[in-house]
């Protein structure tokens, strides 16, 4: 049973930039959410999709934004890359059905933008 | 006022002795309650959920829910070394899966 994956695993960028990060989730599952998490702190909420939809989002601008696939399957692009866009950037995914449903992680992406 | 507040640690604990791990969260309308664990360098894992006022126990673990006092603990049993990790408490509110995360507790178990 295949978790969720991401990629790349690794991604170097400079400022200005622009980044696709993807994730495929865990099979069976059909509600995907993206995080970013800076080093020593934890995860924040970007976005979250289901049903190709943008459903939820998180307090970061509109250089942030997202596409789920019809097979769930999603990515996260940022645009105009800043210093403080380097992070780890998490897909997680998890079965719709409101809030009881626990999410399930992928390895991550770390971006650094130089 | 953070939402989901966590003590940044690090919390030690010698092998075998249990671990405490404490979470508050400000939103009274907060539903669902998690507990991932997150090793260096590694994406969360997901230990533990509960929903409802009380204590629930997997294994080792034991997450309790004051949902009165707006809190939520986790208990490790029998702490080893491979619990050493940070500990992130998560909280959903809503009709969503929007889960706001706690910046974690380092927990170290001392051989």
């Amino acid at each position: 049973d295949a978790g969720v994956t991401q990629s790349p695993t690794h991604l170097i960028k400079t400022r200005g930039q622009q980044v696709t990060l993807r994730c495929s989730p865990k099979s069976g599952h059909d509600t995907v959410s993206w995080y970013q998490q800076a080093l020593g702190q934890g995860p924040q909420f970007i976005f979250q999709y289901y049903e190709e939809e943008e459903r939820q989002r998180g307090n970061f601008p509109d250089r942030f934004s997202g596409h789920q696939f019809p097979n769930y399957s999603s990515e996260l692009n940022v645009n105009a890359l800043l210093l403080g866009d380097s992070a780890l950037y998490l897909c997680a995914s998890s079965l719709e059905g409101g809030y009881n449903q626990p999410q399930h992680f992928g390895d991550g992406t770390r971006l650094s933008i130089l | 006022q953070k939402e989901v507040e966590q003590n940044s640690g690090p919390l030690s604990v010698p092998e075998g002795a249990i671990a405490s791990l404490n979470c508050t969260y400000s939103d009274r309308g907060s539903q669902s309650f998690f507990w991932y664990r997150q090793y260096s360098g590694k994406s969360p894992e997901l230990i533990m959920f509960i929903y409802s006022n009380g204590d629930k126990e997997d294994g080792r673990f034991t997450a309790q829910l004051n949902k009165a006092s707006q809190y939520v603990s986790l208990l490790i049993r029998d702490s080893q070394p491979s619990d050493s990790a940070t500990y992130l408490c998560a909280v959903t509110a809503g009709g969503y899966q929007k889960v706001t995360f706690g910046t974690g507790t380092k927990l170290q178990v001392i051989p």
